[in-house]
This record gives structure tokens, C-alpha cells and sequence, in this order.
């Protein structure tokens, strides 16, 4: 299958700083990627849909300033926590998708390993 | 609003038994089921469900899709220490394409 890595996989931070996250796709051209957080024990709710070349579509309760996400090539979108708090801190995945069927068949999105995001 | 339920939520089961994992879903626009398995890190993918009755199977897991009672289960038989796991059910949007994931199934397995 396709690979994703995501960069770095953890980082611990002070509060009120900026955190960048990178999500590639290695060996795929991922015309759409997203972003989840999951806290611990909970399962993984979807933050925003990243298209390459256009604005992130968030969900509901999502801050698009406080998480911006620029997905400026078929290969990389990035998320950045910005003056983050301690409740910001999660794991934080990315995954990636050729939205095109391939040979004729669905295909599932690619999950990165994931961040693990720790504000102090 | 999508949804997806999963249950039970947590299960504790002795290794060689076989477990049935169950996720029921509303969607407005069905496009495919995804199973996977996460252990400490990301999900990794195990099935994916885009029609009814067709059991898809790899090794000592199978799954299958009931469209019409909008449903899906994921069997596990002869059951190892290493299936110990969370299970993740997920149900794709096509309008949205985006996915919508259960709360998770905890699996333990012990020898």
C-alpha cells in the first residue's frame, strides 16, 4: 500500500507557541488530505479536509485560525497549532487519498504514523 | 448528522476464542465501510465493504456488509495475544468523502 509519514512524532511544546506538522505522501499524489485529533481512549474525530491549491474545509467546532492547514503540493499538507494550550495537546493523524478510483476500485485513505502533541 | 456506533466497547476474551466485533451506521450517502485496527500508533487498514453479503476475509479475520439493515460485523477467530488491540469502524460519506469513525472496539486477549 501507499505510504504517509507525518513529522515530527511527538514534539512537547511551551504554552502560547506555534507547533508545524507535516504530513508527505512518499509514493502517491494526494489531491486530498485530513486531519484528525484523537484524545486518549476516544476515537478519531475528523478536524478538517485539506484539497491541494485550495482552502481547508473545516468541521463543525474546528478554529480555522487556531489550526491552519496549507496543502500547497500534491505531496504535503501541513497543520499548525498556533499559540497552543495545554488542551491542544492529543495525537494528532494525518491521512492521505488519490480521490481517482484506481484500476477500477476504491481506494482507502492512507494514514500517517501520527504526532503526539504534548503543551506544557 | 453520520454516524457510527460500534459495540461492546471493550471486550476481554481468552486466547483461540473467536470474537465478533458489530458497527452500525446512518449515512446520507453510502460509499464504502473501512475496518481497521489501531494499536499504539495510526490506524492500519484492514477491510474495506462497498456491498452487501460479501464476506471479505484475510487470515483469521473476515467482514462483511448488510446494506440494508445498515450494518457490518468483524469476526476474529483463533484469537492471539497480538489481535489485542482497539478496533475501528469507519463509514465514508460520498458527498462529503470524508470518513466517520465508531467509537472503537477495545479487544484484549489474554493467554
Amino acid at each position: 500500500g501507499a505510504v504517509v509519514s507525518q513529522h515530527p512524532s511527538w514534539v512537547i511544546c511551551k504554552s502560547g507557541t506555534s507547533v508545524k506538522i507535516e504530513c508527505r505522501s512518499l509514493d502517491f499524489q494526494a489531491t486530498t488530505m485530513f486531519w484528525y485529533r484523537q484524545f486518549p481512549k476516544q476515537s478519531l474525530m475528523l478536524m478538517a479536509t485539506s484539497n491541494e491549491g485550495s482552502k481547508a474545509t473545516y468541521e463543525q467546532g474546528v478554529e480555522k485560525d487556531k489550526f491552519l492547514i496549507n496543502h500547497a503540493s500534491l505531496t504535503l499538507s501541513t497543520l499548525t497549532v498556533t499559540s497552543a494550550h495545554p488542551e491542544d495537546s492529543s495525537f494528532y493523524i494525518c491521512s492521505a487519498r488519490d480521490p481517482v478510483s484506481w484500476r477500477g476500485k476504491l481506494i482507502e485513505q492512507f494514514f500517517g504514523p501520527g504526532t503526539r502533541l504534548t503543551v506544557l | 448528522e453520520d454516524k457510527v456506533v460500534q459495540s461492546p466497547l471493550s471486550l476481554v476474551v481468552h486466547e483461540g476464542d473467536t470474537v465478533t466485533l458489530n458497527c452500525s451506521y446512518e449515512v446520507t450517502n453510502f460509499r464504502s465501510l473501512l475496518w481497521y485496527k489501531q494499536e499504539k500508533k495510526a490506524p492500519t487498514f484492514l477491510f474495506m465493504l462497498t456491498s452487501s453479503g460479501i464476506e471479505k476475509k484475510s487470515g483469521r479475520l473476515s467482514s462483511i456488509l448488510d446494506k440494508k439493515e445498515l450494518f457490518s460485523i468483524l469476526n476474529i477467530t483463533a484469537t492471539q495475544t497480538g489481535d489485542s488491540a482497539v478496533y475501528l469502524c469507519a463509514v465514508e460519506d460520498m458527498g462529503a468523502q470524508k470518513l466517520v469513525f465508531g467509537q472503537g472496539t477495545r479487544l484484549t486477549i489474554n493467554p
